[in-house]
């Protein structure tokens, strides 16, 4: 079955830290995705990455960076924590355009609360 | 660049009546078409997706979808709700690797 997992399902961090956000994927997918998630806007990408080292601005990147240094681990970091960062986090996987169905399978979650 | 929109942001419908959930989207190229369901502190299930095959497509927990070219629409269908499809349904549209766009959801609430 397949699988994405992150590294935790509820975060409470205050402004100013640094945080990092890491999920894992088994199915050895080249595309991996982060998301954040807020009511009534749907889901904005705000990184993702094609392959190891690889990584493109999504639509709202200001404030994250990534990591991806193995192919199955994609970490979001935020390099000082702000409450208008307050949302839950998705992080999603995916073959490349042209194999296979290329659907993304997302992980449960983070809910992450800055205070 | 592709887009979608959600008709709805709330439906409410009764125990065994139909649901119909609407999507439009957005894209000058054939695009793919994928429904999701999120329940309460979950992430996104895939329910259907549609890659240019059959245009009725049929998913899990008994939903089908639709694509139509000429509407630009690929709307959300079950014959008779169950109290479980209670949920955050999101409608995508993709035509290449980095580019998914998901509509801003559409929350089901089944009423016995």
């Amino acid at each position: 079955d397949v699988k994405v997992t992150q590294s935790s399902r509820y975060l409470v961090k205050r402004t100013g830290e640094k945080v990092f956000l890491e999920c894992v994927q088994d199915m050895d997918h080249e595309n991996m995705f982060w998301y954040r998630q807020d009511p009534g806007l749907g889901l904005r990408l705000i990184y993702f990455s094609y392959d190891v080292k690889m990584k493109e601005k999504g639509d709202i990147p200001e404030g994250y960076s990534v990591s991806r240094e193995k192919k199955e681990r994609f970490s979001l970091i935020l390099e000082s924590a702000s409450t208008n960062q307050t949302s839950m986090y998705l992080c999603a996987s995916s073959s490349v355009w042209g194999q296979g169905t290329y659907e993304q399978y997302f992980g449960p979650g983070t809910r992450l609360t800055v205070t | 660049a592709q887009s979608v929109t959600q008709l709805g942001s709330h439906v409410s419908v009764s125990e065994g009546a139909l649901v119909l959930l609407r999507c439009n989207y957005s894209s000058s190229v054939p695009p793919y078409l994928f429904w999701y369901v999120q329940y309460p502190n979950q992430g996104l299930q895939l329910l259907l997706k549609y890659t240019s095959a059959a245009t009725l497509v049929k998913g899990i927990n008994g939903f089908e979808a639709e694509f139509k070219k000429s509407e630009t629409s690929f709307h959300l269908t079950k014959p008779s709700a169950h109290m479980s499809d209670a949920a955050e349904y999101f409608c995508a549209v993709s035509t290449r690797d980095n580019d998914m766009r998901f509509g801003a959801g559409t929350r089901l609430t089944v009423k016995p």
